[in-house]
């Protein structure tokens, strides 16, 4: 069966430092991959999806970059931390237009 | 304007009422449907898929109507732990992107 890890689960940050999430899928090949971030009380905003490694778009202008090193790994990252990046950040795949699955999601506060 | 967009709630139904959600798409070229269930703090897990004719699934019916471009999820016999907030989602191979709608909040009290 198919699983898929994030971490950390929560992270507490200063303005201005790094960031670095990762997220690794088991059990599938060549996945979709997606980020998604949720704002407190709001919606899943796309920030980043990719079909194969190497390979991303990104939805919004931002402080944040994706990258996919791996074909089961993906990463958000950030280089200096703004207060509003902090949200609930969901890495999520799926097979083709099948459904997502998501990680259990990393909630980031920067301070 | 949003590619998916709900109604964001909430909405506050008594056990046992029937209550349904609709959610519109703009992209014609949508070609996968689904719902999902969040939980406070928690990611969304699959509901159900929505399909062309219609789906059901114990309480909950999901219809797709492509001509207008909407999907409806309906809840009979609400139950406590129904309160959720659920989220409609469209997925276009254009990119293979999976557009959520914000998310439709459901009380449901005693």
């Amino acid at each position: 069966s198919q699983t898929i890890h994030q971490w950390p689960a929560t992270l507490v940050q200063p303005v201005g430092s790094p960031l670095s999430l990762e997220c690794t899928v088991e059990g599938t090949s060549n996945p979709n991959l997606y980020w998604y971030r949720q704002a407190a009380g709001r919606g899943l905003q796309l920030l980043f999806y990719s079909v194969g490694i190497g390979q991303i778009s990104s939805e919004v202008p931002q402080n944040l970059s994706a990258s996919r090193p791996q074909d089961r790994q993906f990463i958000l990252s950030s280089k200096k931390l703004l207060l509003s990046d902090s949200g609930f950040y969901l890495c999520a795949w799926s097979r083709d237009l099948a459904e997502a699955f998501f990680g259990q999601g990393t909630r980031l506060t920067v301070v | 304007r949003k590619e998916v967009e709900q109604d964001p709630g909430p909405f506050n139904v008594p056990e046992g009422a029937t209550v349904a959600f609709n959610c519109t798409y703009s992209n014609s070229a949508s070609q996968s449907f689904f719902w999902y269930r969040q939980d406070c703090r928690k990611e969304p897990k699959l509901l159900m898929s929505v399909y062309s004719s219609g789906n059901e699934d114990g309480r909950f019916t999901a219809q797709l109507n492509r001509a207008s471009q909407y999907i409806s999820l309906l809840i009979r016999d609400s139950k406590l732990s129904d309160s959720a907030t659920y989220l409609c989602v469209a997925g276009h191979s254009g990119g293979f992107k999976t557009i959520f709608g914000a998310g439709t909040r459901l009380f449901v009290k005693a």
